[in-house]
């Protein structure tokens, strides 16, 4: 079975500074990976999404992850945070057949100002 | 009205009450899905649906029921809740079903259900 991993639920930055939220993956063939965010009362939106290719996939509003198959990592980057960030993120992995999407527990950010 | 919309927003029911949450995709998409969002737990696959047929049921309640009666329209009905079913429900839907990797789901802004 598929499952995601998300070590840290609360991460404090400082605006400007550089983040990096972790994301571990257990599946058993190529994983698709993606990384949402969801801010206060809202749905899920889509930052960036890892298939094939390139391990470094870059996302809307400045973010990337790089993709580790030798540590089932996908761990999301920016590099100068905004307050505007803060939200909660989610990383998930794909099944092959496309209709299993699972989700880890996700990362609460928070940005100083 | 674009992408995914959800309604009500926000619903607030008794343990006796019968009450149906909807969802409708404005992105021609073949699969919807209902999620379950709560404070203590990570986002649950609750339904799948594949061109109007339901594909997976990941050990729901029966007093959630489903009900897609067309690609685009897609109802959580409930009935008989129990104060810890209140949470976030999210509606999402995506392209194609079963296609793999090409599949990325598009997401609902939720309805917020507190059951009393």
């Amino acid at each position: 079975a598929q499952s995601v991993t998300q070590p840290d639920i609360h991460i404090t930055v400082s605006e400007g500074a550089s983040l990096e939220l972790r994301c571990n993956y257990s599946y058993g063939a190529t994983p698709y990976l993606f990384w949402y965010v969801q801010s206060p009362g809202q749905g899920l939106q889509l930052l960036l999404k890892y298939f094939s290719g390139d391990t470094l996939v870059q996302g809307i509003k400045g973010f990337e992850a790089e993709f580790k198959r030798s540590q089932s990592s996908f761990n999301l980057r920016k590099p100068s945070v905004h307050w505007s960030d803060a939200a909660e993120y989610f990383c998930a992995v794909l099944n092959n057949a496309g209709n299993m999407l699972t989700f880890g527990g996700g990362t609460r950010l928070m940005v100083k100002p | 009205e674009t992408g995914v919309t959800q309604t009500p927003r926000h619903l607030v029911m008794g343990m006796t009450n019968k009450k149906s949450l909807k969802c409708e995709q404005h992105l021609g998409h073949n699969a919807m899905y209902w999620y379950k969002q709560s404070a203590k737990k990570p986002l649950e696959l609750m339904f799948v649906y594949n061109f109007k047929e339901q594909t997976e049921n990941n050990s729901v309640p029966s007093r959630f029921s489903p009900e897609c009666p067309n690609s685009s329209h897609l109802f959580l009905h409930l009935h008989t809740l129990q104060p810890e079913d209140s949470a976030l429900y999210l509606c999402a839907s995506s392209p194609y079903p079963g296609s793999g990797g090409d599949n990325e789901q598009f997401f609902g802004p939720g309805t917020r259900l507190t059951v009393l």
